[in-house]
């Protein structure tokens, strides 16, 4: 089972791109990496998935480089209301048990 | 947009009584999970459902706990012989694709507090 590493929090303010590094090491060929937010006391969030190199939706980007051992969530311009935990998960093709890490809680201040 | 649902939002209930929580994943998904988490605790996986049965379950889900989904649109979680340490959110989610090819919809969650 490919293990996640991130920062346990991070602190912003508003307007600035926040970007969360999660750390894959042992990622496998078929994982897919995937973002969840999770405000307090609601269900986790899906927000964003890539399997290799970058992609973007409405919400945020996910870069990953080559070797895919880590991936980068980025948020551009947050606002008070981006303030969550974030979670970085990696997919073990093959079984259905989708395994969240510790998560970044990320602090948006004015 | 389609959602999720669960209830009860919140139960209290007395150490040793059994749980049902219910949930109703969205129609067209394949895929059925319960999460727990407990307060200030990561989001844990408990089991994983397809196709009627048991898919993938973590070391938290043993004989305590059973799944069912009696009527195909209801998903339940059932928890015998609650203990203390069973007090937390619990999460149902669901999913067109397995595990992590797709997005997994979650629910706003029901809250057990175990007495």
């Amino acid at each position: 089972l490919a293990k996640t590493t991130q920062p346990i929090s991070m602190d912003s303010y508003e307007g600035q791109e926040v970007n969360i590094t999660c750390s894959h090491n042992n990622i496998a060929t078929n994982d897919y990496i995937t973002w969840y937010q999770q405000f307090p006391s609601q269900g986790p969030r899906f927000i964003i998935q890539g399997y290799k190199t970058k992609v973007t939706n409405e919400v945020a980007s996910l870069f990953i480089p080559a070797d895919r051992k880590s991936s980068t969530l980025s948020l551009p311009r947050v606002s008070l209301s981006d303030t969550a935990v974030y979670y970085c998960l990696v997919w073990t093709g093959g079984g259905n048990k989708l395994t969240f890490g510790t998560g970044t809680q990320l602090k948006v201040e004015l | 947009e389609p959602e999720v649902t669960q209830t009860p939002s919140h139960q209290v209930t007395q150490m040793g009584q059994e749980v049902i929580l219910r949930c109703v994943p969205i129609s067209n998904h394949l895929y059925f999970y319960w999460y727990r988490q407990i307060l200030g605790q990561k989001v844990e996986f408990l089991v994983s459902f397809y196709n009627n049965e048991i898919s993938e379950k973590s070391e938290i889900f043993d004989d305590q706990f059973s799944v069912e989904r009696p009527d195909g649109s209801n998903f339940t979680l059932k928890i015998r012989s609650t203990k203390l340490e069973d007090s937390a959110m619990y999460f149902c989610a669901s999913s067109v694709l397995q595990g992590g090819t797709g997005e997994l919809f979650f629910g706003e969650g029901s809250r057990l507090t175990v007495l």
